[in-house]
């Protein structure tokens, strides 16, 4: 276990559904991030969160709609999604030092389907 | 753009064996990098890191080699086992300080 929680771990939803994906880490970091994982790519960066502000947003579309209520929750909202939006959806968190340089610690991800 | 990435998409070596794993970066200000093993069905997992002001570091059966002249990262992985199978991934994090990810290498370890 690394300190990161993600639910559901799986997803299957219709393109006119709503759903939300929730994330909460138990590591007492300031910094969470939500990452996209498709087949074949790098992890894709979508967004991050510090000190429960947004402070960074990919270019995602706007059917990801993210929330981060507390330093410890994360989540992300989805809705009308498309079958291209299917992949693993990782959650990660961290604690910058001074530098500015620290590990990403990642939840086990929610696997989405989108039909 | 700036990217990292993976000279081999995969790797098979036999237990037991070492195994050298290789990243290209291209942000020349990128000063910390980190390698992460990734088991299917799992995420991510910190293996170990480098910062720019080092050229080597050993962990537990792991070894980062940093080579800034050509931007160059290496894992090796000593007596390599069948628990070590997984993908692979380097990660830098240059300006803005965000962890930026290799596509990955598929290690095998072959009985």
């Amino acid at each position: 276990e690394t300190g990161v929680t993600q639910t559901p771990r799986h997803l299957v939803m219709g393109m006119t559904n709503k759903k939300s994906l929730k994330c909460e880490q138990h590591l007492g970091h300031n910094a969470m991030y939500w990452y996209k994982q498709s087949a074949k790519k790098p992890l894709e960066l979508m967004f991050v969160y510090n000190f429960k502000e947004q402070t960074e947003n990919n270019s995602v579309p706007s059917r990801f709609s993210p929330e981060c209520p507390n330093s410890s929750h994360l989540f992300l909202h989805l809705h009308t999604l498309q079958p291209e939006d299917s992949a693993l959806y990782l959650c990660a968190s961290s604690h910058p030092n001074i530098g500015g340089n620290t590990e990403a610690f990642f939840g086990q991800g929610t696997r989405l389907t989108v039909v | 753009g700036e990217s990292v990435g993976l000279h081999l998409p995969t790797l098979s070596v036999q237990e037991g064996d070492n195994s050298i794993i290789n990243c290209a970066y291209s942000n020349s200000a990128s000063d910390y990098f980190i390698w992460y093993k990734q088991e299917s069905g799992k995420g991510p997992q910190f293996i170990i890191d480098i910062r720019s002001n080092m050229d080597k570091r050993q962990g537990q059966r792991v070894t980062v080699l940093l080579n800034k002249t050509v931007k160059h990262l290496s894992l090796q992985i000593a007596a390599t086992q069948p628990g070590d199978s997984a993908v692979y991934f380097c990660a830098e994090n240059g300006l803005p300080r965000q962890l930026t990810f290799g596509s990955g290498t598929q290690l095998t370890v072959l009985p």
